[in-house]
This record gives structure tokens, sequence and C-alpha cells, in this order.
């Protein structure tokens, strides 16, 4: 069953404007993590935001905030006022907290995001 | 910190031959993670390591695949034979054991196998 469903493949958003990049996860797990990274076309994997399951406040880095439904079980990813260099894959992705997977980190199909001037 | 180094960065060869992709994780990272990438299924965990031990191996995809961590500063991903199947992406990251938040990639090596 897939873990991380990010059903939007590709996205386009006007510069300057802010974007919500939707993902849902499965898990049974009480204590789990989730992450959000980015893929520019150069290639390189690019950690943006982390989100642990216990947290109460959403997180936050910059232009970049997840917004965490714990019982919709979505992670969803607000980039505001998007830049061209925005432009790139989003991978959202979950470390589940049991004992013998917690260092896995499974990730998503991603979303490609144009941003547009 | 110069962050997770991989090497080659691009790697052509011939089917059946023998590949090996090296990785050096940040310093003072005690786990290390292989990842392939590919367009059909995306990026996937092939093995960690934890202070050098091979922790869970179960993503890699058959015996052809072997990984050694030989000590903290060092890692090789073998391919023997390869197959124009195992073309691919593949990522070495690390992380700090008190930082289970955040995994650090390297830049990837882009395998072509024809």
């Amino acid at each position: 069953a897939q873990k991380i469903t990010q059903t939007q493949p590709g996205m386009f958003v006007q510069e300057k404007e802010a974007v919500t990049l939707d993902c849902t996860y499965d898990t049974s797990d009480q204590s789990y993590g989730l992450f959000w990274y980015k893929q520019p076309s150069s290639g390189e994997m690019i950690f943006l935001i982390y989100q642990g399951s216990y947290d109460e406040q959403n997180a936050t880095e910059g232009r970049y905030s997840l917004n965490f439904q714990k019982a919709r079980k979505s992670a969803n990813l607000v980039i505001s006022a998007s830049q061209l260099g925005d432009s790139a894959m989003y991978f959202c992705a979950m470390r589940e907290g049991t004992k013998t997977s917690y260092d896995k980190v499974i990730f998503g199909p991603g979303t490609s995001l144009s941003v547009i001037p | 910190d110069a962050g997770v180094i991989q090497s080659p960065r691009h790697e052509v060869t011939e089917m059946g031959q023998e590949v090996t992709l090296r990785c050096k994780p940040i310093s003072g990272h005690d786990y290390l993670f292989w990842y392939r990438q590919t367009m059909m299924r995306g990026l996937e965990l092939l093995i960690y390591f934890n202070n050098n031990v091979p922790i869970d191996d179960s993503g890699m995809p058959e015996d052809r695949f072997s990984a050694k961590m030989p000590n903290a500063s060092f890692s090789t991903l073998k391919i023997q034979p390869s197959e124009p199947r195992d073309s691919a992406v593949y990522f070495c990251a690390s992380r700090a054991w008190r930082d289970a938040d955040t995994q650090y990639f390297g830049p990837g090596t882009r395998l072509t196998v024809l």
C-alpha cells in the first residue's frame, strides 16, 4: 500500500503568489515524522522542513510552512511568495516511529512545481 | 563542512561490468543511507548503516548489489554484474543520531548501463 501520496504530478504558480503542494500519508504509528525535500533540475536533494507527529505547532522555515492536519493524515507544503528558483520537484517523505523502522524514510512520488514569471 | 561526497558523479558502463559507487558521509554522522532514484519507482531506500553496521538491506534489489562501510568515513555500493535496468541516480545520505529529523543527501551518481 502506498504510504505517501502526492496527487499533483505537476503544478504551476505565478511568481510572488503562494502555492500549496498536497501530501497525504498512511501510518498506524503514533510517533512519526514528516519531511519535505526539494530537488531542482541539477538533481540534488535539499531538505526543506520537518514536522513531528507530536508537534503542536505547524513547522515553518522562512517561506516554507507545513500545514499539518493529523486527523486527516495530511502534511501539505505551503510556499509563500513564489520565486523562479522554486521551480523544482518536491518530495513529501515520512519516517515511521516503530523500533525496527525508525530510520527508514519513505518518499512520495513527487510534485513538479513550475513558477511562471 | 563539505557535505556528503559521492564519486563518481557520472558513470557509463557496459552491461556485465562491475560498478562501484563511493560515498563519504558528513564527519560525525552515525547513519548512512543508499537510495536509488528512477522515473518508474521514484526514490527507494536500498540499505542503511548505523555505526558502520548494515541495519536494513531489505531494499537491495538482488544479489548483484552489495554495500559495505569499512569505516565511519567511507561506504561503497557495488553492482556486479551490472544490467541496463540498473541505470538510475544513486544517492548517499547521512545523519547524526541526535538529529533524526534530517538526512543530508549527496549530489548523487548518475549511472548509465549500456
